[in-house]
């Protein structure tokens, strides 16, 4: 069966500091989609990345970079120089297939940025 | 405007109410989701649809019932409502497509969210 466990239930950073956030997941497919979403304090979810399982690279995007390592089942999201906008919840998720059909989501990490 | 509106945004209701919730999208997508959130829990499956003509059941669907009235619009249910089901709840769609080269869709895409309150 899918899981995906973030361990660190809460964070607390100062601005500019950076910040990594830890995202575990089983699944017995070779074939599978990994995704990071942010919730704001305003409540919407936010998309920020979709990974397969046959792409290994890393990935970057301004502030954001993500690390997907295969050898130990871990999709981890940086986030450099961190700001308080960045304050939100972040949910790791995973799908067996590309249709959503089979999507399970993290019980989130809550990042707290401070100035 | 967004792609996928949720109404109402805000619904405090009593125990044994009938509650529907709506879910309308722009994005012309033929999946459509139910989910709930809890504290500590994430995101938990509640239904979803594939199309007009397909219902299918999540995790979690004790309690609710869904209605796919056209391509664009999912509501979900609550026959009678109990204090357990405040949570807040989010409508999402996904594309169709598939890829493994030129890769696009497979993401969900949310609604603003509904957050019920059941006293």
């Amino acid at each position: 069966a899918q899981k995906v466990t973030q361990a660190q239930t809460e964070i607390s950073v100062v601005e500019k500091e950076d910040v990594t956030l830890d995202c575990v997941y089983e699944t017995r497919d070779t074939t599978y989609y990994l995704f990071w979403y942010k919730q704001p304090p305003s409540g919407e979810l936010v998309f920020l990345i979709r990974r397969n399982s046959f792409d290994e690279q890393n990935e970057i995007s301004g502030r954001y970079s993500w690390n997907f390592q295969k050898s130990t089942s871990s999709f981890n999201f940086t986030i450099t120089a961190s700001q308080v906008v960045d304050s939100a919840v972040y949910f790791c998720a995973l799908s067996e297939d590309n249709y959503g059909q089979n999507f399970v989501f993290g019980p989130g990490t809550r990042l707290s940025v401070l100035p | 405007d967004a792609d996928v509106t949720q109404t109402p945004r805000n619904r405090i209701t009593k125990t044994g109410k009938r509650i529907m919730l709506e879910c309308s999208q722009t994005k012309g997508h033929d999946r459509m989701y139910w989910y709930r959130q809890d504290p500590g829990l994430g995101l938990r499956l509640i239904y979803y649809s594939f199309d007009v003509k397909d219902i299918n059941k999540g995790e979690i669907s004790d309690g609710y019932s869904v209605s796919r009235q056209a391509q664009a619009k999912f509501s979900l249910s609550l026959e009678s409502a109990i204090p357990n089901q405040t949570a807040l709840y989010f409508c999402a769609t996904s594309d169709l497509r598939r890829g493994l080269a030129g890769e696009s869709g497979g993401e969900l895409f949310f609604g603003e969210g509904s957050r019920l309150t059941v006293l």
